[in-house]
């Protein structure tokens, strides 16, 4: 099982930005993917969850300004960023649900900067 | 939401020894605990889940007890590549949360 997160930066507040985390190794249309992130400093935060029928649910301090997706066809999970703030910024993993547990496995993680 | 708080943050402890690290749970979460590894630059790494079984390929020295609010993690031999921060993950109750993170040196 191998997860690889692109696509962070910097970014100034307001703007966008899509992460991507590439899944191999296994049936990634079979599993439910979790956004998870750390901000400088602080602990881990919960951001998004997709099922693996594509229902999804967010953190509140992400509501309304990240979507999560998925392509099954390219083995992806995306993450789009809108209205970024300061607050934001954070290295963001992405984890796959386990048949047994949650997070079992566990991208790199991607440094997303939000600042002017 | 749930808090949960890990103690301690720091620890620093020499090969060999016998290493605990704890989490607390503002409220019972069952037995639904796991514990990850994190090295420098590297994804975190699941070494515990639901309180006591050991993830398949994580060496035996890694063990974890606890039930309802009170949990720990245990390394009974500390080796060198053990160097890493800890965190626990309760998921009972959504929306998940971590622990705050143990940062394990060697002395």
């Amino acid at each position: 099982v191998q997860l690889v997160e692109s696509g962070g930066g910097l970014v100034q507040p307001g703007k966008s930005l899509k992460l991507s985390c590439s899944a191999s190794g296994f049936t990634f249309s079979s599993y439910g993917m979790h956004w998870i992130r750390q901000a400088p400093g602080k602990g881990l935060d919960w951001v998004a969850y997709i099922s693996s029928s594509s229902g999804t649910v967010y953190a509140d301090a992400v509501k309304g300004r990240f979507t999560i997706s998925r392509d099954n066809a390219k083995n992806t999970l995306y993450l789009q960023l809108n209205s970024l703030k300061s607050e934001d910024t954070a290295i963001y993993y992405c984890a796959r649900i386990g048949k047994a547990t949650p997070f079992d496995y566990w991208g790199q993680g991607v440094m997303v900067t939000v600042s002017s | 939401d749930i808090q949960m708080t890990q103690s301690p943050s720091f620890l620093s402890a020499s090969v060999g020894d016998r290493v605990t690290i704890n989490c607390k749970a503002s409220q019972n979460i069952n037995r639904y605990l796991n514990w990850y590894q994190q090295k420098l630059g590297e994804a975190p790494k699941l070494l515990i889940y639901n309180a006591n079984s050991l993830q398949t390929g994580i060496p035996s020295r890694f063990s974890g007890s606890g039930s309802g609010t009170d949990f720990t993690l245990t390394i009974s031999s500390l080796q060198p590549e053990d160097v890493a921060t800890y965190f626990c993950l309760q998921h009972n109750s959504w929306p998940w949360t971590f622990g705050g993170g143990t940062k394990l040196e060697l002395k």
